[in-house]
């Protein structure tokens, strides 16, 4: 069945750096979504992709999906502790598979 | 709008007993899902509901069902409960699009925990 592995597990940054996380799969993916959950919390809904190259911006985050429809990546430029969280992707059509998720610690 | 609202929010049960579990959605959304949360394994996806119909199911044993009211409240049920099914119990809702590619509004979840 259809895979979504995402890298790395874990990531500490010092507060001010970036962070990007990454979603792989085998397979053609049909959309891209990216969810937020933080400690004691409950994935919220980031953004939705869906074409080829497609590249969203929200403030100092940025998503992107591969060309393939294969991958798909979220930057965080210039991290702060507010953005704590483990960070998902996921993918389907009426059922969804999540990645492994992402946990990120800032330091600050 | 109200967000997704999860009864009851904790649970502590013992191996063999059963557990339902209530998930009451946004208003207006149509599809429900439930997922499974554990250190683990992650998030793994239990089925969906929409217009009371299961459209959708996750590779989980017979035990877990679920069923969908036609105001669109949903409920899950784990029977014979297991050590192995302590976990977080989180239900989504949303419109249910007939692209099915949603946005997914999750509810705060059902800690379950098995002894």
């Amino acid at each position: 069945g259809q895979q979504v592995m995402q890298i790395p597990q874990y990531q500490h940054v010092q507060e001010g750096e970036d962070f990007t996380t990454y979603c792989n799969s085998s397979t053609t993916l049909s959309n891209i979504q990216w969810y937020k959950q933080r400690p004691g919390g409950h994935p919220v809904f980031l953004i939705q992709l869906v074409k080829s190259g497609e590249v969203k911006k929200q403030k100092r985050l940025t998503f992107q999906f591969g060309e393939a429809k294969k991958n798909s990546s979220l930057h965080i430029t210039a991290t702060q502790t507010t953005d704590v969280g483990t960070y998902f992707c996921a993918s389907g059509t009426y059922k969804y598979i999540f990645g492994t998720g992402t946990r990120l610690k800032v330091l600050a | 709008k109200a967000g997704v609202t999860q009864t009851p929010r904790y649970l502590i049960k013992t191996r063999g007993q059963q557990v339902t579990l209530s998930c009451s959605p946004i208003s207006g959304h149509r599809s429900v899902s439930w997922y499974q949360q554990t250190p683990g394994q992650g998030l793994q996806f239990l089925f969906e509901y929409f217009s009371e119909t299961q459209r959708n199911k996750g590779n989980f044993p017979g035990r877990f069902s679920g069923r969908q009211f036609s105001n669109s409240r949903s409920e899950m049920n784990v029977s014979t409960l297991e050590l192995g099914d302590s976990a977080l119990y989180l239900c989504a809702s949303s419109l249910g699009s007939t692209t099915g590619a949603d946005t997914q509004y999750f509810g705060p979840g059902t800690r379950l925990t098995v002894l």
